[in-house]
């Protein structure tokens, strides 16, 4: 079975700075899709990047960006000039291609990593 | 605008009574989920639809069940059975190869 670690439950960051969130996961797949979910306040569920794993490339959304290490199973985020709506609950999560068949679309979550900003 | 619509958005439930938690999408998915999530919590799977009349149990359905009679719907009723029900309750859909899509959840309170 996949799963998803995030082994910092809380983080904090002054504004303008940059931090880093981890995130790692087990699988025995070659091909998955990977993402990240942001939870403010009002409890939405926003995703921030996703990244397939077929591609090298790490994917960016415009203060976001993601180091992702295939073969050590490992997709950080990064948050550049951090703002104070950037604090939020951040979840990492696992899915398979529609092509696996059954349980493809599941979504496998690690447990949050809480983030403060700093004024 | 397509979107997943969860309501209501708190949900109050006296001892011994069963609630219905609604969730509609107008995205033209096939898969919807319906999720758990307790304070300082992740989020832990109910149960999940990837087609019409048919749903699987997720990692914690004891005390839940769910009906899937159209692609648009996916309701989730917490009966009495479920003894620790106060939690946010968070409905998903999913495109072929896409992110999840997530409602704006319930919060249930059992009173």
């Amino acid at each position: 079975a996949q799963t998803v670690t995030q082994s910092q439950p809380e983080m904090s960051v002054q504004e303008a700075e940059t931090v880093t969130l981890s995130c790692t996961y087990d699988t025995s797949e070659s091909d998955y899709y990977l993402f990240w979910y942001k939870q403010p306040p009002s409890r939405q569920m926003i995703l921030v990047i996703r990244q397939e794993a077929y591609k090298q490339q790490n994917a960016t959304e415009n203060r976001f960006s993601v180091n992702f290490q295939k073969a050590a199973k490992s997709f950080s985020l990064k948050i550049s000039d951090s703002q104070l709506g950037d604090a939020a609950m951040y979840f990492c999560a696992y899915r398979l291609p529609s092509y696996s068949g059954a349980g493809s679309y599941q979504l496998t979550f690690g447990k949050g990593t809480k983030l403060s900003v700093i004024p | 605008d397509g979107g997943i619509t969860q309501s209501p958005k708190y949900l109050f439930r006296k001892e011994g009574q069963n609630v219905t938690l609604s969730c509609e999408q107008n995205l033209n998915h096939d898969a919807m989920y319906w999720y758990r999530q307790d304070p300082g919590q992740g989020l832990r799977l109910i149960y999940y639809s990837q087609i019409v009349n048919d749903f699987q149990k997720g990692d914690i359905a004891e005390g839940y069940s769910v009906s899937r009679e159209k692609k648009e719907s996916f309701p989730l009723t917490v009966t009495s059975a479920q003894k620790n029900p106060t939690a946010f309750y968070l409905c998903a859909s999913f495109g072929v190869n896409t992110e999840a899509f997530f409602g704006q959840g319930t919060r249930l309170t059992v009173v």
